[in-house]
Formats: structure tokens, C-alpha cells, sequence
């Protein structure tokens, strides 16, 4: 099992350009998450996704949307990106049962000049 | 304003010892609290997880308390090793709620 892999590693766009960030897991789990990690601020949520068809804003959804293409995938969209999402991503997947614990993608390096 | 608060410096311990961290919440009130282990570089990787009705919580080396009245938790890395450096996250999860709320992280440097 991969568990949760993210597409791209690293990233670098320009004020205003779009792009999506792509996440997958294979542990069928229900919930997905989406995350930015800033320096000093810690984890914060963007959106989540309870269940296939389902999303929920988090704590800073502004400038981002999110598609729950099916129960593996989970992607993040900056419409026009800027400087202020420059920030590591991270995707998290939960599968709601027993442990109730996040499995953790690598992370996607976003730098937006 | 609900709160999470970690020590923002360093843990500095000698190799061996035994290293306890911190995290405090205000206006929370947590169904569960869980612990992350991150190293540089890297997604958060899920250590243990405490329940609002126990006290204490053990898995190898590592052992949890959760204090509610006190609105406290403690970590411990007993006979702590070098490979124990790392950033440990406390996040914390409320009754009906999908989600979890990330404290900043504490960073640990086991020194040998």
C-alpha cells in the first residue's frame, strides 16, 4: 500500500496562475483532508471531505476549492494564486473507525512569486 | 478564543533522559487528543491518541496524560535516543466534529 501520495513534490507559479494539487489513498478511508503548514502557524485545516460527495470548509478556505473527484481522490484548486499561499501542503486521509487517526501524505512545496 | 499552545523553544535533552512536552487548550472541549511525530521535510506521522475519559495512555517509550480539569497534556519520551529528534504536534478532536485542531508543534534534539 502507498497510503497517501500527493503529485507535485515541489511547485513554483507566478502571482495569478492557477494549478491543482492532486492527492490519493488506497487505505479506503472515508475522511480527507487538506492542510497548509506555514512557519510559526502550524497545521491548518483548508477543507475536508467527511465522505465521497461531501466538503466542508476548514479554518482558511479563502483562495482555494477542493473536488471529491471519488473515495480516493481528493484535489485542491488555487484559482489565482498569491504570495500568501506560498506554503508547504499537506493531504491527510481517516478512515473513522478503531483509532481514529490521520495518515499523512509527503507534502507539496508551494512557492508562488 | 479557542487556544493550543505548545512551547515554541526547543527541548534540549541529554540522551537517555526523559523528555515531557507540553500542550495546554482553552475553550476546547476535547472528545480526543492525539500526538504527532514530524521530522523534517515530512508529513506528520500519528504516535497516540487519548480519550477524554482516560488519564494516561502507553505505547513503548512514549506515554500520554490527559488532564481535562486542568485542561493539560503531557508527552513523555522515556530513555529518550537521537532518533527521537523530531517536532511532536498535539492536535485535538471535539464531539461531533470531523476535524482536528493542530497545536504549533514543540521540537526535541536528543543529544547523544
Amino acid at each position: 500500500n502507498a497510503g497517501v501520495t500527493q503529485t507535485p513534490k515541489f511547485q513554483v507559479l507566478k502571482t495569478g496562475q492557477s494549478m491543482t494539487l492532486q492527492c490519493a489513498q488506497d487505505m479506503n478511508h472515508n475522511s480527507m483532508y487538506w492542510y497548509r503548514q506555514d512557519p510559526g502557524m502550524g497545521l491548518r485545516l483548508i477543507y475536508y471531505s467527511a465522505s465521497e460527495g461531501t466538503t466542508d470548509k476548514g479554518e482558511v478556505p479563502n483562495g482555494y476549492n477542493v473536488s471529491r473527484l471519488n473515495k480516493r481522490e481528493f484535489s485542491l484548486r488555487l484559482e489565482s494564486a498569491a504570495p500568501s499561499q506560498t506554503s508547504v501542503y499537506f493531504c491527510a486521509s481517516e478512515g473513522r473507525t478503531g483509532l481514529r487517526e490521520q495518515f499523512f501524505g509527503p507534502g507539496t512545496r508551494l512557492t508562488v512569486l | 478564543s479557542q487556544k493550543i499552545e505548545q512551547n515554541s523553544e526547543a527541548l534540549n535533552i541529554q540522551e537517555g533522559k526523559t523528555a515531557t512536552l507540553t500542550c495546554n487548550y482553552t475553550n476546547y472541549s476535547p472528545a480526543y487528543l492525539q500526538w504527532y511525530r514530524q521530522d523534517p521535510g515530512r508529513g506528520p506521522v500519528f504516535l497516540l491518541l487519548i480519550r477524554e475519559n482516560e488519564k494516561e495512555k502507553r505505547k513503548e517509550r512514549l506515554k500520554v496524560t490527559f488532564d481535562t480539569t486542568l485542561k493539560q497534556s503531557l508527552f513523555h519520551i522515556t530513555a529518550s535516543q537521537p532518533a527521537d529528534s523530531a517536532t511532536y504536534l498535539c492536535a485535538l478532536e471535539t464531539w461531533g466534529n470531523n476535524r482536528l485542531a493542530f497545536g504549533k508543534g514543540n521540537q526535541v534534539v536528543v543529544i547523544p
